[in-house]
């Protein structure tokens, strides 16, 4: 079965500083995708970055990079230059190709930056 | 803004009612999605449409019914409202069935059941 797993429910960065919040997965599929999407206290759901199972180099979207180990289903989401308005909840996700396109949503983590 | 607008943003109502939810997708996107969030569940995806066929079917239960028009918006129904149903609801869409693009989330209807 497919599953992806967020092992930190909460987090604290310093301002300016980077973060890295973890994500692993699980599927036995060789065709995927990982999503990572950031939900502010205002409730929407804001996607930041893909990574596609077989894309060679790992995702870059401005501050946010995804650290790609396929070897151990890892997909961490690192944000460079910590600011307040980062501050939120983010869902790390999984796609599988084969399916119908429904993504699969980790528990997520609540990232606080301090000032 | 992701382009994906969703009505309303807030509904109170009463145990055994029934409300409707409706989303209109970005422009151009034929897939629409419908995800339930709640704090002792998580993101729990529902149901799918694409260009007005249902294509897959999640978490969804018997009281609860989606539809997507010839104009691609979509609408979910929930009837005989129980108190387990307050939630916040999400539409999402995407250009495709399946695959790496994106899913892109509406705001959300945050649905209270008294």
């Amino acid at each position: 079965a497919q599953k992806i797993t967020q092992t930190q429910p909460g987090m604290f960065v310093q301002e300016k500083e980077a973060v890295t919040l973890d994500c692993t997965y699980d599927t036995s599929d060789p065709s995927y995708g990982l999503f990572w999407y950031k939900q502010p206290s205002s409730g929407e759901m804001i996607f930041l970055i893909y990574q596609g199972s077989y894309d060679q180099q790992n995702a870059t979207e401005g501050r946010y990079s995804l650290n790609f180990q396929k070897a151990r289903k890892s997909a961490n989401l690192v944000i460079s230059a910590s600011q307040l308005g980062d501050s939120a909840m983010y869902f790390c996700a999984m796609r599988l190709v084969s399916n119908t396109g429904k993504l699969i949503f980790g528990q997520g983590t609540t990232l606080q930056v301090k000032p | 803004d992701s382009g994906v607008t969703q009505t309303p943003k807030h509904l109170i109502t009463a145990t055994g009612q029934r409300v409707t939810l409706r989303c209109s997708p970005r422009s151009g996107d034929l897939s629409v999605y419908w995800y339930q969030q709640s704090l002792d569940q998580g993101l729990q995806f529902l149901i799918q449409y694409y260009n007005g066929e249902e294509r897959a079917k999640g978490n969804i239960l018997e009281r609860f019914s989606a539809q997507q028009f010839p104009d691609l918006h979509s609408e979910l129904n929930l009837s005989s409202l129980e108190l387990g149903d307050s939630a916040l609801y999400f539409c999402a869409s995407s250009d495709q069935t399946g695959g790496g693009e994106k899913l892109f989330f509406g705001s959300g209807t945050q649905l209270s059941v008294l």
